[in-house]
């Protein structure tokens, strides 16, 4: 069966400074993923997806990056924090066939606090 | 362009009463819906879903209609439990992409 993980659960970081939050996939090969980001009283926000390796979109700009250097792996990044990065970080794939074709399937999330 | 638009809450309600939640939505052509859930500090996890008008997805007591001619997918369960008390979002599949409501928090009391 298939899982995804996210780490770290929670962080705490300075304005200013690097993020790296990682997101893996298992038991399911060339999924689409995505990163979501949940501010504090409010709905998901979609900020970015991956149809493959190397293959990024972004939906909204910001001071955020990300990443996939292999198949399962998707990466959220930053050079340098600030406050309004506070949030609640999803990481998602997605069933690409099957009944479970669209649906999407989510992590357990990084609660991030910028100080 | 395809949008959710769902009631914003929060609601709260006492054990046993019955729930409501209203979605309605935006899309080209025919999308598929969908209801997920966010218990406190976890990720989403899929409720229901429905693929084509007049579907009804169910799970857990939970159910809700995918309706074209209202364009809505209405949220309901019969008697509500204090362990349903979570965020609930409505979400639609278009351009490739599962579009999300602002979700509604759902407080249930003994």
């Amino acid at each position: 069966s298939q899982t995804i993980h996210q780490w770290p659960a929670t962080l705490v970081q300075p304005v200013g400074s690097p993020l790296s939050l990682e997101c893996t996939v298992e038991g399911t090969s060339n999924p689409n993923l995505y990163w979501y980001r949940q501010a504090a009283g409010r709905g998901l926000q979609l900020l970015f997806y991956s149809v493959g390796i190397g293959q990024i979109s972004s939906e909204v700009p910001q001071n955020l990056s990300a990443s996939r250097p292999q198949d399962r792996q998707f990466i959220l990044s930053s050079k340098k924090l600030l406050l309004s990065d506070s949030g609640f970080y999803l990481c998602a794939w997605q069933g690409m066939g099957g009944s479970s074709y669209n649906e999407q399937f989510f992590g357990p999330g990084t609660r991030l606090t910028v100080l | 362009g395809n949008s959710v638009t769902q009631m914003e809450g929060p609601v709260t309600l006492s054990e046993e009463a019955f729930l409501t939640i209203n979605c309605t939505y935006t899309a080209t052509g025919y999308p598929s819906l969908f209801w997920y859930v966010q218990y406190p500090g976890e990720g989403l996890q899929l409720l229901l879903k429905a693929t084509k008008a007049d579907d009804k997805g169910s799970n857990k007591g939970f159910e809700a209609t995918y309706r074209k001619e209202t364009t809505s997918f209405h949220l309901e369960k019969g008697s509500v439990q204090v362990s349903d008390s979570a965020v609930y979002f409505c979400a639609l599949w278009g351009a490739n992409n599962l579009f999300f409501g602002t979700g509604t928090r759902l407080t249930v009391i003994p």
